[in-house]
């Protein structure tokens, strides 16, 4: 079993919709959560931290944690054309080794 | 606020040969990491730098060197570069504790 598990997609949502992307994680140790989005070519950004279970919101992006299970995801409302990139979730095993591993990333697109 | 800064930005080598990629933060950060980056693998740790002074290996650390100079500079060391170290690596940074990191723009490397 991989450490961090995502769905590589493509997965495909109308302009205006809800994206919801998914990753688990196999750690039980991991404590830090993260989501970065990457445009082709470019390097990754930081959209959302996330450390404790529950949902945490910023703008138009929603991460939910749930630790029991081992996952996390992001919700995109209102989807446009700009957030068509490659998600990567990463997970940090703070108490372990202070390691951050990546999941391999979903390739998300916004059909207009 | 340069934040990270990675050279070369593009390099090609022939086999065998050696080079040394550099990353400078200057963010006071004490964590720094070393990723590489193939097409549909995500991002995998090739070694990490918890704190100035200590160096540990990541998921694929064979046929890499690193160097933590001092708390701003952490490298990377190809001996004898393989075509199968063809790819695109990111260094990153953050403070310790859970927080998220810091890339920079990545260097593309292509070994002949």
């Amino acid at each position: 079993q991989k450490e961090v598990e995502q769905n590589s997609g493509p997965l495909s949502v109308p302009e205006g919709a809800i994206a919801s992307l998914n990753c688990t994680y196999s750690d039980r140790g991991s404590q830090s959560f993260f989501w970065y989005r990457q445009y082709s070519g470019k390097s990754p950004e930081l959209i959302m931290s996330i450390y404790s279970n529950g949902d945490k919101e910023d703008g138009r992006f929603t991460a939910q944690l749930n630790k029991a299970s081992q996952y996390v995801s992001l919700l995109i409302r209102d989807s446009q054309p700009s957030d068509s990139a490659t998600y990567l979730c990463a997970v940090n095993r703070v108490n372990r080794d202070d390691k951050i591993i990546f999941g391999k990333g979903t390739r998300l697109h916004i059909l207009p | 606020n340069a934040g990270v800064t990675q050279t070369p930005k593009f390099q090609v080598l022939k086999t065998g040969q050696s080079m040394t990629l550099q990353c400078a933060q200057d963010m006071n950060h004490n964590s720094m990491y070393w990723y590489r980056q193939d097409p549909g693998m995500g991002l995998r740790l090739i070694y990490y730098s918890a704190s100035e002074g200590t160096t540990d290996k990541g998921e694929v650390p064979n046929g890499y060197n690193v160097s933590r100079l001092n708390k701003r500079e952490f490298s990377l060391r190809l001996e004898s570069a393989a075509p199968s170290q063809t790819s695109v690596y990111f260094c990153a940074s953050r403070e310790t504790g859970g927080q998220p990191q810091h890339f920079g723009d990545g260097t593309r490397l292509s070994i002949l």
